[in-house]
Order: C-alpha cells, then sequence, then structure tokens
C-alpha cells in the first residue's frame, strides 16, 4: 500500500519561497510507472493541480502558476519536493502531495495534506 | 487551459435519492475524466475513472457516464456516507478539476 507524507513549514512569509518534501512509502518515484504530483487546496475551495515529475526528471506545470514553481526528485531517499516562489496570500492553502496513474488517467493516492500559511 | 464546469455547486438530497452532477469540459476530453469524493479534513478519494470505470472498492451504487464535453456522476441510492463535496477532474492535457458539488441533506 503506497503512503505519501508531505513535510514543510506551515507558515511562510509573503516574497520567500515555500518548501515541501513528500516522502513516499509502497512504491519508488524513479519506478517510471506513475507521476508524482502537487495539488493544493484553499480553504472552503477547490482543487488546483500544480505540478508533476515522472521518469527520467522529466515535470509539467500548471500554465498559471509555472514561473514560479518547481518540482524535484530525490531518488535516494525516496521524496519528491515542491517549490513555490514569491508566495503571496493567495497561496495560502492545504498543500497534498499526490500519485497519479498514466493508466487510469487519475490521481489514485494522496497525501493526507499540509497547510501552508503565507502570512508576515 | 481546459476548464471543468460542474453544475450544481449545491445539492440538497435525502437518503435514498437519485442524485446526479453534471460536469462539462471547455474542449472534448474524450473520456479521460475522473469524479472523486472528498470529505471535511481529508484528501479526495478516487471514485470514478476514465469516465465511467468503478474504482475498486467503490460501491456500485456509483456510476459515471458521458464523453467528450459532457459528464454525469450518479449515486443510485445515497446513504448517509454518500454527504459530501464531489469534484470532477479532466486528464486530457494536464490536470484541470471542477470547481465541486456539495451533497447536503434536504
Amino acid at each position: 500500500q503506497v503512503q505519501l507524507q508531505e513535510s514543510g513549514p506551515g507558515l511562510v512569509k509573503p516574497s520567500q519561497t515555500l518548501s515541501l518534501i513528500c516522502t513516499v512509502s509502497g512504491d519508488s518515484v524513479s519506478s517510471g510507472t506513475h507521476y508524482w504530483s502537487w495539488i493544493r487546496q484553499p480553504a472552503g475551495r477547490g482543487l488546483e493541480w500544480i505540478g508533476r515529475i515522472y521518469i527520467d526528471g522529466v515535470t509539467n506545470y500548471n500554465p498559471s502558476l509555472k514561473s514560479r514553481v518547481t518540482v524535484s526528485v530525490d531518488t535516494s531517499n525516496n521524496q519528491f519536493s515542491l517549490k513555490l516562489s514569491s508566495v503571496t496570500a493567495a497561496d495560502t492553502a492545504v498543500y497534498y502531495c499526490a500519485r497519479e496513474s498514466p493508466i487510469t488517467a487519475a490521481v489514485v493516492d494522496w497525501g493526507q495534506g499540509t497547510l501552508v500559511t503565507v502570512s508576515s | 487551459d481546459i476548464q471543468m464546469t460542474q453544475s450544481p455547486s449545491t445539492l440538497s438530497a435525502s437518503v435514498g435519492d437519485r442524485v446526479t452532477i453534471t460536469c462539462r469540459a471547455s474542449q472534448n476530453i474524450n473520456t479521460w475524466l475522473a469524479w472523486y469524493q472528498q470529505k471535511p479534513g481529508k484528501a479526495p478519494k478516487l471514485l470514478i475513472y476514465k469516465a465511467f470505470s468503478l474504482e475498486s472498492g467503490v460501491p456500485s451504487r456509483f456510476s459515471g457516464s458521458g464523453s467528450g464535453t459532457e459528464f454525469t456522476l450518479t449515486i443510485s441510492s445515497l446513504q448517509p456516507d454518500d454527504f459530501a463535496t464531489y469534484y470532477c477532474q479532466q486528464y486530457y492535457s494536464y490536470v484541470t478539476f471542477g470547481q465541486g458539488t456539495k451533497v447536503e441533506f434536504k
């Protein structure tokens, strides 16, 4: 059974960079069979896909966030990470790491989510 | 970008009701559509993938249909555990979610 766990600061100051890590167990981030993604959800609002990484470090990003987002992978620790630069209050949200299946064309596993607040 | 529009935004229903939620895509996405259920404070849970395929372990009262730009999620007989928010998601070009449909007690 795959498990994903987000970790990182819960409070980030405006204009700084938000950094989160997702630790994966039960699968390998280098297996090439799934995509590894970040999705966020502001309080009381809907889901927004941020971006993904997959085989050989290929990345795809939400066009609306592309200029500020970097997703990378650490195969030695079986983790992947998110960096979102120049944050504002609008980036306050619960951030989920997730595993996508290109076969089912869906997000099949989710972390529990971590709240990141942008405030001075 | 592909936009996903769900209707209604809120749906009031009773246990035993047949419930239908609609999702429209801004362009043809074939059957690259999934449905999720989310309860407060929890991560979403996959219900349906590729428009009509039921995820393992999901009760058969959930079903999906549609192709192209119009899709539906149907709950044949609403159960107490089904009161939640439901999201559609396209996978044709990257990933986009609908804005959600909250199913609440009538």
